[in-house]
């Protein structure tokens, strides 16, 4: 069974700029979750969709935005991109029902400049 | 705010001795808690999980310890191989619901010398 595949791997942006990332759920999941990744800040929780609809949400700006789509794949915007956007972005996928391990994806890591 | 955090940052063990990285957590209400590595270049590997009605469980030449009364959690590695040099985070599910929302530990170095 395939991971969770993030797209693309690596990305350069310009403050002010906006980015989509995208991520697709091991096959059969139906929640998908996108957490940030930085040195200073470690891993946080950005929000998770269950079947379209957003179920949970992080404490972050609302620059930061996602969608799921009805195949559980699963996109975040980022608008008015800042310098301290710079971070390693983490998708995550589980079954949805209940709570079992997250399975993550190697991430997206976006720079901003 | 309540958070969950890492004794200590930095781990030297030798091939072949038991590892253990500790964990505690201020959130009297999770009730599930799981333990990860994060090797370079990767995104977080699941290594195992326990609920809030158990104190210990064991998979292959890990174990996970939950000490409820003082907030705390441990993983124990058996036998460190160079492949268990990582870092690892522990985390507690703060979802609300039927959410889930995990609440990261900052994430101990595990460094495995021959």
């Amino acid at each position: 069974k395939a991971g969770v595949t993030q797209t693309p791997r690596y990305l350069i942006k310009t403050r002010g700029q906006q980015v989509t990332l995208s991520c697709s759920p091991i096959s059969g999941h139906r929640s998908v979750s996108w957490y940030q990744q930085t040195p200073g800040q470690g891993l946080q929780f950005l929000f998770e969709y269950f079947s379209e609809t957003q179920r949970n949400k992080g404490n972050f700006p609302g620059r930061f935005s996602g969608r799921q789509f009805s195949n559980s794949r699963s996109e975040m915007n980022v608008s008015t991109l800042e310098l301290g956007d710079s971070a390693l972005y983490l998708c995550a996928s589980s079954p949805g029902q209940g709570v079992s391990p997250l399975h993550f994806g190697n991430g997206t890591r976006l720079t901003v400049t | 705010g309540e958070s969950v955090g890492l004794h200590l940052p930095t781990l030297s063990v030798q091939e072949g001795d038991n590892s253990i990285i500790n964990c505690a957590y201020s959130n009297s209400a999770s009730d599930y808690f799981i333990w990860y590595k994060q090797e370079s270049g990767k995104g977080p590997q699941f290594i195992i999980d326990i609920r809030s009605n158990m104190d210990k469980r064991q998979g292959q030449r890990v174990t996970v310890l939950l000490n409820k009364t003082v907030k705390h959690l441990s993983l124990q590695i058996a036998a460190t191989q160079p492949g268990d040099s990582a870092v690892y985070f522990c985390a507690e599910n703060a979802g609300a619901g039927s959410g889930y929302a995990l609440n990261f530990g900052k994430g101990t170095s595990l460094l495995v010398t021959p």
